[in-house]
């Protein structure tokens, strides 16, 4: 079956860097590209970016550009996300979830999603 | 950045009751539309793809219609197990957005 299973709780410093992985099972890895999702405490969802992991090649939001990078490991079928320069604001939980690379394009499996908290 | 704007956005019904909610693009989309849902603590579920192709496992009383700017969600009768926040997000193009969601609630 398919599974995203996401790293665990991550507490950071503002100013700090944090990276969540996500590792991927029960289809193809190259066949999806994932894409990361983050929810403020009681907010709704914003799109961070997607990293096709074919070639690696990425799309970030403009508002996250500069801040974030989004890899991957085809050899363990993970997908890696960076963002840098914590701050508050980014205290959210981040999901990763996948899209069909072609044909309807829709977030058809989800992580169990991981919570980032960015407190002095 | 296309806009997407969802209404209500909280909703009180009871148990077998018709719930629609709609959801604006700021420009066309197409048919690029997707439903889901979420429940506290949990990550978004797909309902609807495509404006309105059932996602495999989701009960028929979800549907989905609406093309180009204007789309809705439809629950046909309430269940327990329906009340939740959905959210419609277009796919068109990225920035993939989301609308605000809709917060259902028991009446």
């Amino acid at each position: 079956q398919v599974q995203l299973v996401q790293s665990g709780a991550e507490v950071k410093k503002p100013g700090a860097s944090v990276k969540i992985s996500c590792k991927a099972s029960g289809y193809t890895f190259t066949s999806f590209y994932l894409h990361w999702v983050r929810q403020a405490p009681g907010q709704g969802l914003e799109w961070m970016g997607t990293i096709n992991p074919s070639g690696g090649s990425t799309g970030y939001a403009q508002k996250f550009q500069g801040r974030v990078t989004m890899t991957r490991d085809t050899s363990t079928s993970t997908v890696y996300m960076e963002l840098s320069s914590l701050r508050s604001e980014d205290t959210a939980v981040y999901y990763c979830a996948r899209v069909i690379s072609s044909g309807w394009r829709r977030f058809d499996y989800w992580g169990q999603g991981t919570l980032v908290t960015v407190s002095s | 950045d296309i806009q997407m704007t969802q209404s209500p956005s909280s909703l009180s019904a009871s148990v077998g009751d018709r719930v629609t909610i709609t959801c604006r693009a700021s420009q066309s989309i197409d048919n690029y539309l997707n439903w889901y849902q979420q429940k506290p603590g949990k990550a978004p579920k797909l309902l609807i793809y495509a404006a309105s192709s059932l996602q495999s496992g989701v009960p028929s009383r979800f549907s989905g219609s609406g093309s180009g700017t204007d789309f809705t969600l439809t629950i046909s009768s309430l269940q327990p197990e329906d009340f939740a926040t959905y959210y419609c997000q277009q796919s068109y193009v990225t920035p993939f957005t989301f609308g605000q969601g809709t917060r259902l609630e028991i009446k």
